[in-house]
């Protein structure tokens, strides 16, 4: 089955700042790739998609990109803010025509003022 | 709209009991997918329901069976609970092979 490693485990960074998440995905047939931020005592909020049909996709300080011919995709947050806090969890899905996701283990990421 | 809801919030068992926990999609959604997050990890899946059928299967025991009802509302039954047990368990609906939302959660915890 599909397996996802997502890099750093915890993420500090100054407020302003930028910040990069990192994953890589096993099964080539994977065309879909989530992104979740997690605030703590919630549930996972789906905060950007990319689908393996393009290489990038930005939505205001937000972006992802996607290297199939590596197998990874990375996120990007700009100018970070106290908010940006909390859990952020990529996943990938097996183009078996149905919707489940593998998850990695998630990056803790952490915007000091 | 109202977005995915669960219930309970949390809920306390005792091992070798059975649960059942209740998931009501986001409106316009017909697939409800379960998974399991245990403390500091990502969500596992369990299981999927689609037209009121189990879709496809996680790597969970048979102590875990689900139901999902004409509304597409569905609940996850837990039978003779294990301390291991203990985690969220969150419910996400889809209306397509893509998107899914995820709703806030049930903590269970078994002792």
């Amino acid at each position: 089955g599909e397996n996802v490693e997502q890099h750093p485990s915890t993420l500090s960074v100054q407020e302003g700042d930028s910040a990069v998440i990192k994953c890589t995905y096993s099964d080539s047939a994977s065309n879909y790739f989530p992104w979740y931020k997690q605030e703590l005592g919630k549930g996972p909020q789906l905060i950007i998609d990319i689908r393996s049909n393009v290489g990038e996709k930005k939505d205001q300080r937000i972006a992802v990109t996607l290297n199939k011919t590596a197998k990874h995709f990375s996120l990007h947050i700009t100018e970070t803010q106290p908010e940006d806090s909390a859990v952020y969890f990529c996943a990938a899905k097996i183009n078996s025509g149905y919707s489940t996701l593998t998850f990695g283990k998630g990056t803790m990421l952490l915007v000091s003022p | 709209d109202a977005g995915v809801t669960q219930s309970p919030t949390h809920l306390i068992k005792t091992r070798g009991q059975q649960v059942t926990l209740r998931c009501s999609p986001k409106s316009g959604h017909d697939t409800v997918s379960w998974y399991q997050q245990a403390l500091g990890q990502g969500p596992q899946f369990i299981f999927q329901y689609y037209e009121e059928e189990e879709r496809q299967r996680g790597n969970f025991p048979d102590r875990f069976s689900g139901h999902q009802f004409p509304n597409y509302s569905s609940e996850l039954n837990v039978n003779a609970l294990l301390l291991g047990d203990s985690a969220l368990y969150l419910c996400a609906s889809s209306s397509d092979f893509y998107e899914q939302y995820f709703g806030p959660g049930t903590r269970l915890t078994v002792t």
